[in-house]
């Protein structure tokens, strides 16, 4: 299998304070995992990908300084948002990528965790 | 960058009836199109996927096509149930080495009625 879990799965915070979010692959190691916003009833946006060892990639438009991302392990990427704002109220989602071959070649494939609603006062 | 659209952006079906969502993608390097499904709170979850060295793909009552001339994918579910009520993403990436970021289309909210 390939599991991803988040923690939280909610929280409410005050404004200006900041919150981590913990983005886990229980079942296997991921040298790349991603970060994704949902707004209510819109699509995935991509915010960042996080590489095991090494500083993230940030999408345009995505503040590295406000977004803080920590992949210092194989199974184990963090999202800080600092200094948290109503507007940065949201469903977080992180994705861990498994790479590997099957029968019809080499494939990589994106599991999702759970997901962490953060909710900014 | 990769740019994907999806429609419709809603769709209605009784059940036993066939639904289809259609996405059209920008590069013409991409080369991979999972289809994930996704209930309200939660994850998406993929429900097939296709690579570009073939042109459909079915899985019992879930079909994907790809043409990759005219650089668009479709999802076919045949015979739906209240179940596959969900809303359906499209998605798009190029599938090698250290690439593979995914570029969602906009979603489509299928409403399966009795």
């Amino acid at each position: 299998g390939a599991v991803v879990s988040q923690h939280p799965s909610w929280v409410i915070c005050k404004s200006g304070t900041s919150v981590k979010i913990e983005c886990r692959s229980l079942d296997f190691q991921a040298t790349t995992m991603f970060w994704y916003r949902q707004f209510p009833k819109q699509s995935l946006m991509l915010m960042a990908t996080s590489n095991e060892g090494s500083k993230a990639t940030y999408e345009q438009g995505v503040e590295k300084d406000k977004f803080l991302i920590n992949h210092a392990s194989l199974t184990l990427s963090t999202l800080t948002v600092t200094s948290a704002h109503p507007e940065d109220s949201s469903f977080y989602i992180c994705s861990a990528r498994k790479s590997g071959h099957s029968g019809s070649g080499s494939y990589n494939e994106q599991f999702f965790g759970p997901g962490t609603r953060l909710t900014v006062l | 960058g990769e740019n994907v659209e999806q429609h419709p952006s809603t769709l209605s079906v009784q059940e036993g009836d066939s639904a289809v969502i259609k996405c059209t993608y920008s590069d013409s390097a991409s080369n991979y199109f999972p289809w994930y499904k996704q209930e309200l709170g939660k994850r998406p979850q993929l429900i097939i996927d296709i690579r570009s060295n073939v042109g459909e793909k079915k899985d019992q009552r879930i079909a994907v096509t790809l043409n990759k001339t005219a650089k668009h994918f479709s999802l076919h579910i045949t015979e739906t149930q209240p179940e596959d009520s969900a809303v359906y993403f499209c998605a798009a990436s190029i599938n090698t080495g250290t690439a593979s970021k995914l570029t969602f289309g906009t979603g489509t909210r299928l409403q399966v009625t009795l």
